[in-house]
């Protein structure tokens, strides 16, 4: 079945960068994008951006453009997602999340809580 | 981007409730419509994707409809399982947009 695992919970101080990973298994990593996507507290779900598990091309979501940078390493069947420049905004839970290109997000890692405090 | 208002926030419901949740779009997304279920502490969980389409073992309670801008979920009669909190995704021109979430409280 698949499954998609991430990293453990992170501690940063502000303006530090974290990199979470989400190994893949049960499926062809190649053939799916993954997704990220955060959760601050009480906060609805962010898009965050997605890379192409093929070829590694990558669309962000705005907001993250140029603090946020998606990666894969198809040898390891597993996705990165770094963040730069941490605020205590960031502080939140980060999910990964596969999909067949243009389709509904329908896979999910468990979810990594990043947390951003001096 | 592509802007998505989902109403109500919060819905005070009782089991045995037809409950239902909609989703506003700023700029049509045809049927590039999901929704999802999620409970405290956990990833959320497809329920229904392209709009109207049930994801496998989800039960049959739940419906989507729409087209357009406008989207929505029902519940046909609430069950005890389905306390919980419901997001829509926007999933067209490859770029993504969840609405803020309605939760279901008792």
């Amino acid at each position: 079945q698949v499954q998609l695992v991430q990293s453990g919970a992170e501690v940063k101080k502000p303006g530090a960068s974290v990199k979470v990973s989400c190994r893949a298994s049960g499926y062809t990593f190649n053939t799916y994008a993954v997704h990220w996507v955060r959760q601050a507290p009480g906060q609805r779900l962010e898009w965050m951006g997605w890379i192409n598990g093929g070829d590694g091309g990558t669309k962000y979501s705005q907001k993250f453009q140029g603090r946020v940078t998606i990666t894969r390493d198809t040898s390891a069947s597993t996705a990165y997602m770094e963040v730069s420049s941490l605020r205590s905004e960031d502080t939140a839970v980060y999910y990964c999340a596969s999909a067949s290109y243009g389709t509904a997000l329908d896979y999910w890692g468990q979810g990594t809580l990043v947390t951003v405090s001096s | 981007d592509v802007q998505m208002t989902q109403s109500p926030s919060t819905l005070s419901v009782s089991v045995g409730d037809r409950v239902t949740i909609t989703c506003r779009a700023s700029q049509s997304i045809s049927s590039w419509l999901a929704w999802y279920q999620q409970k405290p502490g956990q990833a959320p969980t497809l329920l229904i994707y392209d709009v109207s389409n049930l994801e496998s073992g989800v039960p049959s309670r739940f419906s989507g409809s729409g087209s357009g801008t406008e989207f929505t979920l029902t519940i046909s009669s609430l069950q005890p399982d389905d306390f919980a909190t419901y997001h829509c995704l926007q999933y067209s021109s490859n770029m993504y947009t969840f609405g803020q979430g309605t939760k279901l409280e008792i």
